[in-house]
């Protein structure tokens, strides 16, 4: 299986900062990476998929990068909302897999 | 709107099933696979396997192969998902998501708990 590590694993942050969360693939998947949010009690929700493409209806501030093997999530201006965690996940392989996910803190 | 929606909690002595449902609304069901997912306190999102909604075929992660079971009821729009021998490291929330190439909606969770 492809594994997925994913820093930080939490981080601290004010409302109006950029923030960056990484995803790195122990083998190369390709652009075959989204990013969820996810808040407490609730399901993940789709923000990006296929490395860059925004999900409708989500914010511009979202932005994601990277290719083959190194991937970034930034916030570009942190909102009270995003405070969340936020994990990746592959589907280049035929079982997909999750990063260990980042806590987003005030 | 395109919903999903699975049934409730559950507790279950180690050995027991579970049978989660996941009711499917707002779109064709049978266009879609479903995807299940479960995540475990602490733990990060794990993939279970996948239904092909309008075949029927099955796609089980190897960690699950013997004791998950995927269903679908095309008439229904509901997929299932039935997890046997459960253990202790079963407690978790399980979710559904509709997936093909972007998994864009997933199901509230449910969890289940497996306790003496």
């Amino acid at each position: 299986d492809i594994q997925i590590t994913q820093s930080p694993s939490s981080l601290s942050a004010s409302v109006g900062d950029r923030v960056t969360i990484t995803c790195r693939a122990s083998q190369s998947i390709s652009s075959y990476l989204s990013w969820y949010q996810q808040k407490p009690g609730k399901a993940p929700k789709l923000l990006i998929h296929a490395t860059s493409r925004l999900q409708s209806g989500v914010p511009s501030r979202f932005i994601g990068g990277g290719s083959g093997t190194d991937f970034t999530l930034t916030i570009s201006s942190l909102q009270p909302e995003d405070f969340a965690t936020y994990h990746c996940q592959q589907t280049y392989s035929a079982h997909p897999t999750f990063g260990g996910g980042t806590r987003v803190e005030i | 709107q395109v919903q999903l929606v699975q049934s409730g909690a559950e507790v279950k002595k180690p050995g027991a099933s579970v049978k989660v449902s996941c009711k499917a609304s707002g779109y064709t069901f049978t266009n879609y696979a479903m995807h299940w997912v479960r995540q475990a306190p602490g733990q990060r999102l794990e993939w279970m396997g996948w239904i092909n909604a309008y075949t029927g075929d099955t796609k089980y992660s190897q960690k699950f192969q013997g004791r998950v079971t995927f269903t679908r009821d095309t008439s229904a729009t509901t997929a299932y998902m039935e997890l046997i021998s459960l253990r202790s490291e079963d407690t978790a929330v399980y979710y559904c998501a509709r997936g093909m190439a972007t998994w864009d909606y997933w199901g509230q969770g449910t969890l289940v708990t497996v306790s003496s």
